[in-house]
């Protein structure tokens, strides 16, 4: 079983619609959750953290259920610019933090 | 700049050859990483150095994969006798780990190094 799991998609969605992502973890000792942003032959950017109350910024909502060991993400009202793979980021503590990413997530919104 | 910087951009070789990839963290950032991406593929864990401590390497795919950092700051990944399945992206990052609170772990990536061996 992966250390990060991620449906890879990919999500096709009209602009406007509301789309959710969910990823899985299966290293109970994790620490801290992101959700990181890549597009099309570029480099991984951050998106979000992962607040365990649960976060919003703007059309992006991150919640972290710890019991369940899963992360989501929810974009309303996607926008063209959205279309990019979201990739899920675990860190956890093992002298120092390792960080592992999901596979990611392929985004694509049409008009 | 104040990213993190890696070179070359590109790197076309020949089966066989060596290849040598540089990152340069961003400056005070103790932790340094590599990853690998084949192309439509996720990142694949390759190395991790944190400070002084011994670099966990549970990610080198084989033993013709090595790294060393020098002096706690810029990173050297060396691939020997490449062979067709190394071509992908080489994306460094580095994190601010310190221990503080206010360290949310947040990794800075490279815009990487394309490898293409032939």
């Amino acid at each position: 079983r992966k250390e990060v799991e991620q449906d890879p998609g990919p999500f096709n969605v009209p602009e406007g619609a509301t789309v959710a992502f969910n990823c899985t973890y299966s290293n109970s000792a994790s620490q801290s959750f992101f959700w990181y942003r890549q597009d099309c032959r570029k480099e991984p950017k951050l998106l979000m953290s992962v607040y365990s109350s649960g976060n919003e910024d703007g059309r992006f909502t991150a919640q972290l259920n710890r019991a369940s060991q899963y992360i989501s993400l929810l974009i309303r009202d996607s926008k063209l610019s959205d279309s990019a793979t979201y990739l899920c980021v675990v860190n956890y503590l093992t002298g120092g933090f390792k960080t592992i990413f999901g596979a990611g997530t392929r985004l694509f919104v049409k008009a | 700049g104040a990213g993190v910087s890696q070179s070359p951009s590109n790197k076309v070789t020949e089966k066989g050859k060596d290849v040598e990839l540089r990152c340069d963290p961003i400056s005070g950032h103790t932790a340094l990483y590599w990853y690998r991406q084949s192309l439509g593929q996720g990142l694949e864990f390759l190395i991790y150095f944190q400070g002084n401590s011994a670099p966990d390497k549970s990610g080198l795919p084989s033993d013709r994969f090595s790294a060393e950092r020098t002096g706690g700051s810029v990173s050297t990944l060396t691939i020997q006798r490449t062979q067709q399945e190394d071509s992908a992206v080489y994306l460094c990052a580095s994190s601010e780990m310190g221990q503080g609170i206010t360290n949310t772990g947040e990794l800075f990536f490279g815009e990487g190094s394309r490898l293409t061996v032939l």
